[in-house]
């Protein structure tokens, strides 16, 4: 079955840009009609979309972050990827990448990775 | 935006209750309101999609109801393990994706 796997620096200092990429297996990220979403979780808090793509290359981002985000998708390599910029304390969290399901609800999750900003 | 409010915010409840939980959607968003569970440490989980739909896997003691602005969370009989965190989150049409804060259910 498809699993999803992030993978990055978990620690990014503050004004830099923060780089994740998600490793999809089990199947390929170019079958099926699907979106493939980033989400971050702030310790202890709630759960915030932060954008998707789809295998196209069309993308949709969280309007509050719109500014500083890019993600983009290689399909050679079975993989999407998240670049934040201009990082501060506030994007500490947990994020995940999520596959778009049926009726656009994340069906599949990775396990999730934390990134600290720090100096 | 479309703001989602859940109640309450946590929950106090035993093995063998019935517990309901409700999302409320500041706009109508049809029948487009997924349910998840979340344990510490752990990636949400999908249990209810379309409102009413149980994704595969998830034990039939959940269940989901509501269309338009107001959205119901059921589990008909606690289990030990379903002791978590649960999330709302809208899927219409208009983006972003939003979620409810959560209702944290614990035991009492």
């Amino acid at each position: 079955q498809v699993q999803l796997q992030e993978s990055g620096p978990g620690l990014v200092k503050p004004s830099q840009t923060l780089s994740l990429t998600c490793t999809v297996s089990g199947g390929s990220i170019s079958s099926g009609s699907y979106y493939w979403s980033w989400i971050r979780q702030p310790a202890g808090k709630g759960l915030e979309w932060i954008g998707r793509i789809y295998t196209s290359g069309s993308t949709n981002y969280n309007p509050s972050l719109k500014s500083r985000v890019t993600i983009s998708v290689d399909t050679s390599k079975n993989q999407f990827s998240l670049k934040l910029s201009s990082v501060t304390a506030a994007d500490t969290a947990v994020y995940y990448c999520a596959r778009v399901g049926f009726r656009e609800a994340f069906d599949i999750w990775g396990q999730g990775t934390m990134v600290t900003v720090s100096s | 935006d479309i703001q989602m409010t859940q109640s309450p915010s946590s929950l106090s409840a035993s093995v063998g209750d019935r517990v309901t939980i409700t999302c409320r959607a500041s706009q109508s968003i049809s029948s487009y309101l997924n349910w998840y569970q979340q344990k510490p440490g752990k990636a949400p989980k999908l249990l209810i999609y379309a409102a009413s739909s149980l994704q595969s896997g998830v034990p039939s003691r959940f269940s989901g109801s509501g269309s338009g602005t107001d959205f119901t969370l059921t589990i008909s009989s606690l289990q030990p393990e379903d002791f978590a965190t649960y999330y709302c989150q809208q899927s219409y049409s208009t983006l972003p994706y939003s979620f409810g804060q959560g209702t944290k259910l614990e035991i009492k």
